[in-house]
């Protein structure tokens, strides 16, 4: 199976800052890269995805991928306390019906 | 909005029991999967299905079945508990096709004592 590869962490960043957060992949056919949030004790839930290559904003959060050097990021502008919990990125395999998840990175935001 | 639901939000069961957890989602999807999730490994494909009758196997079959009879509903089967089926087990769906997203319910987390 394709490997999905995230810094466990925890990241600490303050208040307003940004926080980013970075995926490795390993499978250089891969077409869709996700983003979900997990909050601790609750399911994941879609933040955004990215197909093509550059960077894809909405709202406070930017994707990045590359597809060249295999990774995709996730940019967190003027992160808030809110914002504290568990990244995940995930990457179809096989079929492409199925994500291959990564560990998640734990993002904690300080006042 | 799309709306995936899972019967229990907390199951205690015997070691040898046959456990039965269920999912129903409302957005006519054809894709549903059953996920574990445990401390240091992440999310773990148990099973998916991608159209009524028809499953695939993910990382991690063993010790599970599964029963997609109508398309909305999909259900994981523990046939015999184990201890080590404790954990935290998350249902998703999908439009048809690959690379869609995936919409998961709020999980079960289940204790097999």
């Amino acid at each position: 199976q394709k490997e999905v590869e995230q810094n466990s962490g925890p990241l600490s960043v303050p208040e307003g800052a940004i926080a980013s957060l970075n995926c490795t992949y390993s499978d250089r056919g891969s077409q869709s890269f996700f983003w979900y949030r997990q909050y601790s004790g609750k399911s994941p839930e879609l933040i955004m995805f990215i197909y093509s290559n550059g960077d894809k904003e909405d709202g406070r959060f930017t994707a990045q991928l590359n597809k060249a050097s295999q990774y995709v990021s996730l940019l967190i502008r003027d992160s808030q306390p809110s914002d504290s919990a568990t990244y995940l990125c995930a990457v179809p395999f096989g079929s492409g019906y199925a994500l291959n998840f990564g560990k998640g990175t734990s993002l904690l935001v300080t006042p | 909005d799309v709306k995936v639901t899972q019967s229990s939000r907390y199951l205690v069961k015997r070691t040898g029991e046959k456990v039965f957890l269920e999912c129903v989602q409302d957005m006519d999807h054809e894709n549903m999967f059953w996920y574990r999730q445990d401390p240091g490994l992440g999310l773990r494909l148990i099973y998916f299905s991608y159209d009524v009758k028809m499953k695939e196997k993910g990382d991690i079959p063993e010790g599970y079945s599964v029963s997609r009879e109508k398309k909305e509903r999909f259900s994981l089967i523990l046939e015999s508990a184990s201890t080590n089926q404790t954990s935290m087990y998350l249902c998703a769906s999908s439009l048809s096709g690959a690379q869609e997203t995936q919409y998961f319910g709020p999980g079960t987390r289940l204790l097999v004592l």
